[in-house]
């Protein structure tokens, strides 16, 4: 099983909707996690971190849920512009991050 | 501007070549790393180093060498030992947060090639 599991999608909604991906993480030691999102030929960018009490930012909210090991990030009323892969990256134990292989989100017209 | 710079953008290398991606921080980051993604695939980690002359083997160093010789260089070399190594390479840099996070931010990533 992989430390970092996630739906490689694609998820296609429509400009409006409200979709919602899961990363689910095998380590229950893991204390840090984040939401990346990455563009085509691009590098990932941070869009946030996910704290215990779960967070928002305008449109998206991240949740950490320990008990079934597993964050999710909801995005409200899509845009065109949000279409990307949403990667998932935590610490497993060593300093670095270990990420998810990524959610792909097309948001059609 | 702050960031982290890789170059060049695009490498191409010759079977039983060595070659060495570059990677530069001025954000004055202690930790650097180095990740390899595949098409269609996560990021997967190749070496880390969390402080100057210091570095560790991540899951796929096999093929690949470092040094850090300077906070704010971490080169790559993908030495002929790696087999296959096209791939897109991100170098990423971080600090502790106040909040005891660590968050990492990538450089824009060089793209080999094999010919």
């Amino acid at each position: 099983r992989k430390e970092v599991e996630q739906d490689p999608g694609p998820f296609n909604v429509p400009e409006g909707a409200t979709v919602a991906f899961n990363c689910t993480y095998s380590n229950s030691a893991s204390q840090s996690f984040f939401w990346y999102r990455q563009d085509c030929r691009k590098e990932p960018k941070l869009l946030m971190s996910v704290y215990s009490s779960g967070n928002e930012d305008g449109r998206f909210t991240a949740q950490l849920n320990r008990a079934s090991q597993y964050i999710s990030l909801l995005i409200r009323d899509s845009k065109l512009s949000d279409s990307a892969t949403y990667l998932c990256g935590m610490d497993t134990g060593r300093r670095a991050l270990t990420f998810g292989s990524g959610t792909r989100l097309q948001v059609q017209p | 501007d702050g960031g982290i710079t890789q170059s060049p953008k695009y490498l191409f290398r010759k079977e039983g070549q060595n070659v060495t991606l570059s990677c530069e921080q001025n954000l004055n980051h202690d930790a650097m790393y180095w990740y390899r993604q595949d098409p269609g695939q996560g990021l997967r980690l190749i070496y880390y180093s969390q402080i100057v002359n210091d570095f560790q083997k991540g899951d796929i160093a096999e093929g690949y060498s470092v040094s850090r010789e300077k906070k704010e260089s971490f080169p790559l070399t993908v030495t002929s030992a790696q087999k296959n190594p096209t791939a897109f390479y991100l170098c990423a840099s971080s600090s502790e947060t106040s909040g005891g996070q660590e968050t990492q931010y990538f450089g824009p990533g060089t793209r080999l090639l094999v010919l």
